[in-house]
């Protein structure tokens, strides 16, 4: 069965890194495309960032670029997010999650658990 | 970016009764709509895709159905599991690909 599990969040101070690492199984992790998604404490959903099977195409949301890398390696079946410079309002359950793919891409059709980032001084 | 509505933001209803939930977007998606669940302390769940197409494993109590700019999730008969948070989110032009702020369904 299609398993995610992510890992690295924690408390870190303003301007601070972390990186975080999605853990995939279950499923051909090359073929697909992934995605970052967090949710700040008692809020909604918010789409971070994407890339592609290949890792040929990335992208971010606009409150995040600069600050924040996507990257996968397909030899370790693994998902990552770089980020960088952070800041009080990056405090979220960060999830990643699988793209579906041909006709129905864009929908996320499985989900890790989530891990908490916390900035704060 | 699309802008996506739902309403109401907070819905009470009785076990075993219908529940009709709402999503507007800031311009047509087409049939690019999906739903999510999510229970308290639990990542989202994906329901419904194409607007109206169910996930593998969802319950026929779970149905979707419009398409442009408006789209409703009906759930037939609430049981107890289907008190939740309910996300839509459009996938047509994306990225970004974008949420509604959900709708609560709560035991009334």
């Amino acid at each position: 069965q299609v398993q995610l599990v992510e890992s690295g969040g924690g408390l870190v101070k303003p301007g601070g890194s972390l990186r975080l690492s999605c853990a995939a199984s279950g499923f051909t992790f090359s073929d697909y495309h992934m995605s970052w998604i967090r949710q700040a404490p008692g809020k909604g959903l918010e789409w971070v960032s994407y890339i592609s099977s290949s890792s040929g195409y990335t992208n971010y949301a606009d409150s995040v670029k600069g600050r924040f890398t996507i990257s996968r390696d397909n030899a370790k079946n693994s998902l990552y997010l770089q980020m960088n410079s952070l800041r009080a309002e990056d405090t979220a359950v960060y999830y990643c999650a699988r793209v579906d793919y041909g006709g129905n891409s864009g929908v996320l059709d499985y989900w890790g658990q989530g891990t908490l980032v916390t900035v704060s001084s | 970016e699309i802008v996506m509505t739902q309403s109401p933001a907070t819905l009470s209803v009785s076990p075993g009764e219908r529940a009709t939930l709402s999503c507007r977007a800031s311009q047509s998606v087409s049939s690019k709509l999906a739903w999510y669940q999510q229970k308290p302390g639990q990542a989202p769940r994906l329901l419904i895709y194409g607007a109206s197409t169910r996930a593998t494993g969802i319950p026929a109590r779970f149905s979707g159905s419009g398409s442009g700019t408006e789209f409703t999730l009906t759930i037939s008969s609430l049981q107890s599991e289907d008190f939740a948070i309910y996300y839509c989110q459009q996938y047509n032009n994306w990225p970004p690909v974008t949420f509604g702020g959900g709708t609560k369904v709560e035991i009334k």
